[in-house]
């Protein structure tokens, strides 16, 4: 089983739709959640980060955290086409040797004009 | 801005020559990372470098090497490029410490070994 679990979709929607995007993970110990999204042909990109649980909102995209129910969330308010990418939710433990991330392997979403 | 580039957006290699995918940093960053990311399977940890000389093994070393001579410069080597390590090559770096706010990755090196 993997440590994170991300849907792969593809995800498709009309644009001004609220998108929700999801993973679950397994280690407990993973305290710092972050969120990349990757255009086609291109390199991932941090869109945002948070620390333990709860809510981040910047614009028109909140992510949350459920640390009891291993579960983190991306919405996304009034969708738009250029919004159309690759999502992929990321996280790792807060200190030591594993400085690494694991990675989620992403959600393909498509915001229709 | 912050950049991390890679040599290369695309390569063709032919079945065991041994290949170089070269990446720079301009952050200072003490962290450097090699992924494969293929269809359905997400991102995979090759290796990674905490520090000038040091390496890690990842999640799928087998097949590659890699060379950190420099802080700014992580070097993967596909000692004998075979046709199953055609993939997206994405190389990534992080400052140290414990701070949580991830990577900057470039754009990419699309490698097909034919």
């Amino acid at each position: 089983q993997k440590e994170v679990e991300q849907d792969p979709g593809p995800l498709s929607v009309p644009e001004g739709a609220i998108v929700s995007l999801n993973c679950t993970y397994s280690n407990s110990a993973f305290q710092y959640f972050m969120w990349y999204r990757q255009y086609s042909r291109k390199g991932p990109e941090l869109l945002m980060y948070t620390y333990s649980s709860g809510n981040k909102e910047d614009g028109r995209f909140t992510a949350q955290v459920d640390k009891s129910s291993k579960y983190i969330s991306l919405f996304i308010r009034d969708s738009q086409p250029s919004d159309s990418a690759t999502y992929l939710c990321a996280m790792r433990r807060p200190s030591g040797s594993a400085r690494q991330l694991t990675f989620g392997s992403g959600t393909q979403l498509t915001v229709l004009p | 801005d912050v950049k991390v580039t890679q040599s290369s957006r695309y390569l063709v290699k032919r079945t065991g020559e041994k290949v170089f995918l070269e990446c720079v940093q301009d952050m200072d960053h003490e962290n450097m990372f090699w992924y494969r990311q293929d269809p359905g399977l997400g991102l995979r940890l090759i290796y990674f470098s905490y520090d000038v000389k040091m390496k890690e093994k990842g999640d799928i070393p087998e097949g590659y090497s890699v060379s950190r001579e420099k802080k700014e410069r992580f070097s993967l080597i596909l000692e004998s490029a075979s046709t199953n390590q055609t993939s997206m090559y994405l190389c990534a770096s992080s400052s140290g410490g414990t701070g949580g706010y991830g990577y900057t990755f470039g754009s990419g090196t699309r490698l097909t070994v034919v």
